[in-house]
């Protein structure tokens, strides 16, 4: 049990584009979901916390107009990316939670941004 | 400001080996502090610890939890290459009864040679 699964796994996209990235829990239902973002070679930074049905929270320095988060249901909750520039390009691994046991990372999503 | 720190950032060590990996923190309302594996894609998860003194074992990975001296250690016994990865600490914060967040340490890369 506790799969989590993220779409797409890859993406390759134009500058001032925008990107959806799509995070599912398979066989539970995540009370809260996590978006972190990884650069090569530091560890996870997180970006933003969203539970169902309400606004996310977003960390500091992270921009919400540009991050968009909905978190639609308690398995999907979708991060899109807008107006996307070289500097967004990154590793994106949300991380789904039930109650207070602990997060379950998807595979991640690598963006590159030309 | 919450922090978590990791110790070694680095460690090389052969087969058969033990290795004990370092974590410690500092954070404002503590909840519980997990540790991961992260290969290739995103971090797996290994053990959540709460409480002082309890020593949570799977296989040859074992781990304890010191919340009077705030830290924690991640031991792994007779090392195999496929235990080569970077190594996660993260403390999940409580905020006022809601779900916490991870705050992340910058990893421990484990080498562990033939």
């Amino acid at each position: 049990g506790a799969v989590v699964s993220q779409h797409p796994s890859w993406v390759i996209c134009k500058s001032g584009t925008s990107v959806k990235i799509e995070c599912r829990s398979l066989d539970f239902q995540a009370t809260t979901m996590f978006w972190y973002r990884q650069f090569p070679k530091q560890s996870l930074m997180l970006m933003a916390t969203s539970n169902e049905g309400s606004k996310a929270t977003y960390e500091q320095g992270v921009e919400k107009d540009k991050f968009l988060i909905n978190h639609a249901s308690l398995t999907l909750s979708t991060l899109t990316v807008t107006s996307a520039h070289p500097e967004d390009s990154s590793f994106y691994i949300c991380s789904a939670q039930r109650g207070r046991g602990p997060g379950f990372f998807g595979p991640g999503t690598r963006l590159t941004v030309l | 400001e919450d922090k978590v720190v990791q110790s070694p950032l680095s460690l090389v060590v052969h087969e058969g080996d033990t290795v004990t990996l370092n974590c410690s923190y500092e954070v404002t309302n503590f909840r519980s502090l997990l540790w991961y594996k992260q290969e290739k894609k995103a971090p797996t998860f290994l053990f959540m610890l709460t409480s002082s003194g309890i020593e949570k074992k799977s296989g040859r990975l074992s781990s304890i939890l010191d919340k009077k001296e705030l830290f924690s250690i991640l031991n792994i016994t007779a090392t195999q290459t496929g235990d080569s990865a970077v190594y996660l600490c993260a403390v999940e914060l409580n905020y006022g009864g809601s779900q916490g967040n991870l705050i992340f340490g910058k990893g421990t890369k484990l080498s562990v040679k033939p």
